[in-house]
């Protein structure tokens, strides 16, 4: 199983431009989520998707959507870039959709920068 | 609403002696922790979680709900063990993570 995956690895941006980040898991987990990763700020959840046909926004939703295109795939599209969003993305999955102590399992993340 | 705050940035120790990366949280209910680890050019991983009450990689994590806290603890650290650590508190589906400290164990 190739676990979480996530495309592309890096990806440099003008602002102004789109793009959508690619995920996908192997795990036939419930839940997806897109987390961005800042220095000193830790990883700060964007949207999730409880379940597929579902989202919900997180912490930091502004200027982010997402799809939930099946239970396999959760894509991440900025619509206009800005310097704002330049950090490190995660994708995530996990087992469960409901309480309990079930585990996340991270993507290698993708590093964007936008000039 | 739900905060974890990790007071430490960086944590620098030597090569068997302790470590201790402390957690602090507000939540109001029942709280589910975890400690998530990330080495260098790995994924993030789960390290332990709080219910389970294990001992991973030779770590420990307590939650003490009167001072709301869920240190990391580890007796005798080894070089492998420098990574980044991350506490996180779990509501419902979503994870709500501390900014994270940097360990490094130096020989």
């Amino acid at each position: 199983n190739a676990g979480v995956t996530q495309t592309p690895k890096f990806q440099v941006l003008k602002t102004g431009q789109s793009m959508t980040l690619q995920c996908a898991q192997d795990m036939n987990h419930n839940s997806m989520y897109w987390y961005r990763q800042d220095p000193g700020m830790g990883l700060r959840l964007i949207y999730y998707s409880a379940s597929e046909g579902t989202t919900d926004k997180g912490e930091v939703p502004n200027g982010y959507n997402v799809s939930r295109l099946n239970k396999r795939e959760f894509s991440l599209r900025l619509e206009s870039a800005a310097p704002s969003q330049t950090s490190v993305y995660f994708c995530a999955s996990s087992p469960t959709s409901g309480r309990g102590s079930d585990t996340q399992y991270f993507g290698p993340g993708t590093r964007l920068t936008v000039l | 609403a739900q905060r974890v705050t990790q007071p430490e940035k960086l944590l620098s120790v030597f090569k068997g002696a302790p470590v201790e990366l402390k957690c602090n949280y507000s939540y109001s209910g029942s709280p589910e922790l975890f400690w998530y680890v990330q080495y260098s050019r790995q994924r993030l991983q789960l390290l332990l979680r709080h219910i389970s009450r294990e001992s991973i990689k030779g770590f420990t994590a307590d939650l003490n709900k009167g001072e709301t806290s869920f240190h990391l603890k580890k007796p005798f650290a080894q070089e492998e063990d420098s990574a980044m650590y991350y506490c996180a508190l779990k509501d419902d589906y979503k994870l709500s993570f501390g900014a994270g400290t940097t360990v490094t164990v130096r020989a």
